[in-house]
């Protein structure tokens, strides 16, 4: 079973400022995306970012970029130039590629990190 | 609003009886996902539905715990004999065929007195 693991249950970062939001997965799978999820207070959840597996670029969106290292199955989530609006929960989450059987498209989510931001 | 709409948005009930949530996704989405969010965890899956098939069932989804999506639209998760334990929030989120980004609704937040 596929599992995503965040080990920063809360971080803080000054306006401006860059911070990077950590997360480990484990599968047995070679196709899979990986996302980073944000849920503002109260607020249904968006999709920041997203990467597949099988690209060795990665994602960029805007001020979110993401170092992904297949090998050692690390998903990190960097915000450059911090805002307030970027205040959140942050999830990480796995999906698999299959399209058949089970786990069509059920997102696996890590515990989430609380990001605050400083003015 | 074209987003996913979940009614309704808050829910406090009494141990024991039932309950019952809706959740409409965005209408071309062919797929449609509950997770199950509690206290300092990230959304655990439960359910999901490919046009009205329940196409798999979590383990978390007990016999207490019933879904339908007729006709493949709005979807209705339905727990009977509540307890406090599935004070949560629920969340519904679709998707389509071969697009790997769900949209999420803004959940319905369940207490169990």
């Amino acid at each position: 079973a596929q599992t995503v693991t965040q080990s920063q249950p809360e971080m803080s970062v000054q306006e401006a400022e860059t911070v990077t939001l950590s997360c480990t997965y484990d599968t047995s799978e070679s196709d899979y995306y990986l996302f980073w999820y944000k849920q503002p207070p109260s607020r249904q959840m968006i999709l920041v970012i997203r990467q597949e597996a099988y690209k060795q670029q990665n994602a960029t969106e805007n001020r979110f970029s993401v170092n992904f290292q297949k090998a050692a199955k690390s998903f990190s989530l960097k915000i450059s130039d911090s805002q307030l609006g970027d205040a959140a929960m942050y999830f990480c989450a796995y999906r698999s590629a299959r399209n058949y059987g089970g786990s069509q498209g059920n997102l696996i989510f890590g515990k989430g990190t609380k990001l605050s931001v400083k003015p | 609003d074209t987003g996913v709409s979940q009614d309704p948005r808050h829910k406090i009930t009494k141990r024991g009886q039932n309950v019952t949530f809706r959740c409409d996704p965005i209408s071309e989405h062919n797929r449609l996902y509950w997770y199950r969010q509690t206290l300092g965890q990230g959304p655990e899956f439960l359910t999901y539905f490919q046009n009205e098939a329940q196409l798999e069932k979590s383990r978390l989804l007990s016999d207490r715990f019933s879904a339908e999506r007729p006709k493949g639209s709005f979807s209705t998760l339905e727990i009977q004999r509540t307890e406090q334990g599935d004070s949560a929030m629920y969340l519904c989120a679709s998707s389509s065929y071969g697009n790997t980004e769900a949209f999420f609704g803004q959940g319905t937040r369940l207490t169990v007195v």
